[in-house]
């Protein structure tokens, strides 16, 4: 059964650090990988998507890339901005009518 | 751009109690989902539909009930509430399956409490 952790579980940072959200998966046969964003009460908003076959992906500020054969993806957001402050969530895809998600990092970046 | 809505946004069942949560999409999409999600469990696919008039099982669909009638609405119902159902539902559509092509779109969620 593939299991996806993401540590740390919260992190707070100063407004302009550079930080890596981590993502680890059990199973390395993976479709693609998926980071999504949450505010609070809200749902969730696609960042990047990483096919299996790619080993990166950018968008602004944030960078994610994939390691399939150790199982870990990390989301890389640079010069950390007050509105960058929500819960971070990483997903699988593993082709069995499912996306495995991780419990996510709540991210608070202090002005 | 009303993109995914989910109604009602909250709501306090009594055990026993049925109700029915709907999702609606304006995008066009194929796919739809429904998920719950828990505090420290992530997400958890309850049901979804690969297009209308079509649905199946996800990891957690028992107690569980979906009908996607029309391309646009996805209905979820409880037909005897249980506490363990205490929850935020969320709905997802997609073009891709499982957002396979990178648009995985979210409804803003609907908080359920089962006393």
């Amino acid at each position: 059964k593939q299991e996806v952790t993401q540590i740390p579980a919260a992190l707070s940072v100063p407004e302009g650090e550079n930080l890596v959200l981590n993502c680890s998966f059990t199973d390395s046969a993976i479709y693609n990988l998926q980071w999504f964003r949450q505010d609070p009460g809200k749902g969730l908003t696609s960042l990047l998507l990483i096919q299996s076959s790619q080993r990166e992906q950018t968008s602004g500020r944030l960078n994610a890339s994939l390691d399939k054969s150790s199982g870990r993806s990390t989301l890389y957001i640079a010069a950390s901005q007050p509105g960058d402050s929500a819960t971070y969530l990483c997903a699988v895809d593993t082709g069995r009518r499912a996306l495995t998600f991780g419990s996510g990092t709540r991210l608070q970046v202090q002005p | 751009n009303a993109g995914v809505t989910q109604t009602p946004k909250f709501r306090v069942l009594k055990t026993g109690q049925s109700m029915t949560l709907l999702c609606a999409q304006d995008m066009n999409h194929e796919y739809m989902y429904w998920y719950r999600q828990d505090p420290g469990m992530g997400l958890r696919l309850i049901h979804y539909s690969v297009g209308e008039g079509t649905t199946a099982k996800g990891e957690v669909p028992d107690g569980y009930n979906v009908s996607r009638l029309k391309k646009q609405n996805f209905l979820l119902g409880l037909e005897s509430a249980a506490p363990s159902q205490t929850s935020v539902y969320f709905c997802a559509s997609s073009s891709g399956l499982f957002g396979s092509t990178g648009e995985l779109f979210f409804g803003e969620g609907s908080r359920l409490t089962v006393l």
